[in-house]
């Protein structure tokens, strides 16, 4: 049965600093790993979603990686700022199911002015 | 914006109440999805419909209801619920298979 970890839970780290967010997954025969953000009370937004075939992907000050054959995914986060506070959750979707997300629980994210 | 659109943003009802929830989107997706988010919980997964058709069902409650008349549209019809249903509901939306999940900025629904 396929689990998603995300390790640290909570993150409280200065403005301006690189940071990297952790998700693990114990199951490789995955179509795709997704990060998204949510901010309190709101819906999910989605980050980087990253192809099993592909190893990474970049979005501005975003980069996501995947090794599937370690189970891990990472989401860089390069000069961080305030607004970037949210909880970063991460999903894989399973190759044995069309529909399922396999959710992590969540990083929750605070940038110190 | 997300291409998926949740209306209403903020609901309150009472216990006898009947509403419902409506999600849209238009980014040609073929499956569309309720979860559930209450506080300090992880995300539940209510239903999906792939193609019109409910292809999951969690065990949730018949005072839950989906309906999904197109491709295009997806709603949660509610009834008699209670107050530990109050918790904020999220629409998504897919591709089978490799698609990436989109999702609406949800419903806070409050059970009084």
């Amino acid at each position: 049965k396929q689990e998603v970890t995300q390790i640290p839970a909570a993150l409280s780290v200065p403005e301006g600093e690189n940071l990297v967010l952790n998700c693990s997954f114990t199951d490789s025969a995955i179509y795709n790993l997704q990060w998204f953000r949510q901010d309190p009370g709101k819906g999910l937004t989605s980050l980087l979603l990253i192809q099993s075939s592909q190893r990474e992907q970049t979005s501005g000050r975003l980069n996501a990686s995947l090794d599937k054959s370690s189970g891990r995914s990472t989401l860089y986060i390069a000069a961080s700022q305030p607004g970037d506070s949210a909880t970063y959750l991460c999903a894989v979707r399973p190759m044995d199911s069309n529909y399922q997300l396999i959710w992590g629980a969540g990083t929750k994210l605070i940038i110190k002015p | 914006e997300t291409g998926v659109t949740q209306t209403p943003r903020h609901l309150v009802m009472g216990m006898t109440n009947k509403k419902s929830l409506k999600c849209e989107q238009h980014l040609g997706h073929n499956a569309m999805y309720w979860y559930k988010q209450s506080a300090k919980k992880p995300l539940e997964l209510m239903f999906v419909y792939s193609l019109e058709e409910r292809v999951e069902n969690n065990s949730v409650p018949s005072r839950f209801s989906p309906e999904c008349p197109n491709s295009s549209h997806l709603f949660l019809h509610l009834h008699t619920l209670q107050p530990e249903d109050s918790a904020l509901y999220l629409c998504a939306s897919s591709r089978q298979g490799p698609g990436g999940a989109f999702f609406g900025q949800g419903t806070r629904l409050t059970v009084v």
